[in-house]
This record gives C-alpha cells, sequence and structure tokens, in this order.
C-alpha cells in the first residue's frame, strides 16, 4: 500500500467550531508532516512528527494542534480557526532518514467562515 | 526566507514539444526532488537527484543539477496533455525539510 489517505476531502467550519483532519498511511513510515497550501502557492511546512514525536513546529499558531496517535496516523485539531485559514491542508510521510522522498495525500480543503 | 525560485512561472506548449523549467535554490542541499500538483490535489514525487550528481533520466523526464549555480532543471520531453500540472522543485538540506520552489504551471494543449 503506497498511499496516504486524509479525512475529510473538504471541511467547512465558523471561527468557533472545533475539527479535526485526518491522515493515515500504511507504509511503515517514520515521519508524517502537514502542510498548508494556498492558491498558486507552494506548500509550507507547518509539523514533523518522527517517530511518533514533534520533531518540528514551524512556529505555527496555537489554534492549530497536531497529534501523532501511533506510527500510522496523524491528526490536526483545530479550534477558533480565522478566515485567513482558509487553505488546502496536505500531509505527508517519509521513511524518514537522509532520503526524504515524501509521498503526499490528496489534502483537505478547508474554509473557515 | 529560503524558498526557491522557479521559472517560468506559467508555461503554455502544444503536445509534443518540449518543456523545461529552470530552480534556483539558496542554502547547500542534500538532495533536490522535483514534484508534480495536479490541480488542487496532494502532490506526487516525480525524480530525486543527490548533490553527487549532475544529470538524471526518468522515463520521459531529465533533470540536471549545478550545485556550483544552486541550479536545476527539469526537461519533459515529448509532453502530453495529460502533463499539464504545476511542477514544483523542493531542496533538502536536511533536518526532515523539504523547502519548495515557487513552481511552475504548465498548460499543454492538445
Amino acid at each position: 500500500d503506497t498511499e496516504v489517505t486524509q479525512t475529510p476531502k473538504h471541511l467547512v467550519m465558523g471561527m468557533t467550531n472545533k475539527k479535526s483532519l485526518k491522515c493515515e498511511q500504511h507504509m511503515g513510515h517514520r515521519a508524517m508532516y502537514w502542510y498548508k497550501q494556498k492558491a498558486k502557492k507552494p506548500p509550507e511546512l507547518m509539523f514533523v512528527y518522527s517517530y511518533e514525536k514533534l520533531s518540528i513546529n514551524e512556529s505555527v499558531p496555537s489554534r492549530f494542534s497536531p497529534e501523532c496517535p501511533n506510527s500510522s496516523l496523524l491528526n490536526l485539531h483545530l479550534h477558533a480557526l480565522q478566515p485567513e485559514d482558509s487553505a488546502l491542508y496536505l500531509c505527508a510521510s517519509s521513511q524518514g532518514g537522509l532520503v526524504n522522498e515524501q509521498f503526499f495525500g490528496p489534502g483537505t480543503r478547508l474554509t473557515v467562515l | 526566507s529560503q524558498q526557491g525560485e522557479e521559472d517560468p512561472q506559467a508555461l503554455s506548449i502544444q503536445e509534443g514539444e518540449n518543456a523545461t523549467m529552470n530552480c534556483s535554490y539558496k542554502t547547500s542541499i542534500n538532495n533536490l526532488q522535483w514534484y508534480r500538483q495536479n490541480s488542487g490535489r496532494g502532490l506526487v514525487h516525480l525524480i530525486l537527484i543527490r548533490s553527487n550528481e549532475r544529470e538524471k533520466h526518468s522515463g520521459r523526464l531529465r533533470v540536471t543539477l549545478d550545485t556550483s549555480k544552486k541550479s536545476s532543471s527539469l526537461l519533459i520531453t515529448a509532453s502530453r496533455a495529460a502533463d499539464t500540472a504545476s511542477y514544483f522543485c523542493a531542496t533538502d538540506a536536511g533536518f526532515q525539510k523539504l523547502v519548495f520552489g515557487t513552481g511552475t504551471r504548465l498548460l499543454v494543449s492538445p
């Protein structure tokens, strides 16, 4: 299985809502990533988990809270978001180590009203 | 910003023609990767070239790397309508981070 899955595909939420994005991979990868991508821009790294531990937080606001329950799952908990947080949220995974080829999921299109 | 620059920003060609896109970056790297993204979807890894390699081929793709100039190019030969997508270079300087370039939007018309 060489696939990274993400749910939901689309999400609309109000600024007072709490929601979660989910990501799953079964490739035995030990590194997992969250990216944010605005239209016509490159992906921007948000968080990196390595061996289920948070290793990189790119100064992301606390209204985004990542969680890695096990080596196959990655969640992104959302709370009190702003309209400017509307974007495509991409999950990726990689073997880790020196060669960092990343496998991406299809993304969750988030709209904050 | 450490973000790489790509040019052109957009490229429009006919089927059968070759497409070349260029990437420049700012820091020393372990490797450089190219990804494709169809509209609004996830990225797909195309090819990886290590810092000690100068050229690499994969099917219709040819990638070059010039570490002295901190630049790379991606050539797609005999393009097809299905190649229509955005293409991003990404530099890997270690520390588990990829830094993506600004991207080239390629349109291949039948």
